[in-house]
């Protein structure tokens, strides 16, 4: 299993930044899959999930109605729109894979992507 | 929302000794309950499941307890290795929360 994050770095605030995980090694279509986040220095804070087959999503309130979170089973790879970004969005994004019918326990995870939100 | 709450928030022990973090729940969370470990710069990495079941490929130090809404996590003889971060995760409902950590350190 292998998840490989993209699409960090620098957004301003109010604009809008588009988070990638590849992944391979397993059949992504079967799997729900999260994004979690770690703000410098901090814990770890849940963002949001989606079901394998993307037709339910679930977000935390501190990003509902700005983030969106998608994903493409014919190219393995989940998405995090990330739109009206704020300074308290600045964190280490990392995507999580599922376990086989439990979308919120996650057994493999990326490296990470920092996104920093700055003017 | 669930709030999760780890106790302490940082430890030192000896190489040998055994550990024990706990993590209380503000309502029943029955065992849907997770613990990660967490090595600075690296991606958290699931232990534990469903508060008992040891994960795949996870040293038998390791285990957990609880139910309901206080749990724990033991290591038995602390090794070099198992300085890290500890979180514990409800993952019984949305939104899905996290302990603030433990930090375990050598003494």
């Amino acid at each position: 299993v292998q998840l490989l994050e993209s699409g960090g770095g620098l957004a301003q605030p109010g604009g809008s930044l588009r988070l990638s995980c590849a992944a391979s090694g397993f059949t992504f279509k079967n799997y729900g899959m999260s994004w979690v986040r770690q703000a410098p220095g901090k814990g770890l804070e849940w963002v949001s999930s989606i079901i394998d087959s993307g037709h339910s999503t679930y977000y935390a309130d501190s990003v509902k109605g700005r983030f969106t979170i998608s994903r493409d089973n014919s190219k393995n790879t989940l998405y995090l729109q990330m739109n009206s970004p704020r300074a308290e969005d600045t964190a280490v994004y990392f995507c999580a894979k599922g376990v086989y019918g439990d979308l919120s326990r996650w057994d493999n995870w990326g490296q990470g992507t920092l996104v920093t939100v700055s003017s | 929302d669930i709030q999760m709450t780890q106790s302490p928030s940082s430890l030192s022990a000896s190489i040998g000794d055994r550990v024990t973090i706990t993590c209380r729940a503000s309502q029943s969370v029955y065992k849907s309950l997770n613990w990660y470990q967490q090595k600075p710069g690296k991606a958290p990495k699931l232990l534990i499941y469903a508060a008992s079941s040891l994960e795949s490929g996870v040293p038998p130090r390791f285990s957990g307890s609880g139910v309901g809404i206080s749990f724990a996590l033991t290591i038995t003889s602390l090794q070099p290795a198992d300085v890290a971060t500890y979180y514990c995760q409800q993952s019984y409902s949305f939104p899905i929360t996290f302990g603030q950590g433990t930090r375990l350190e050598i003494k």
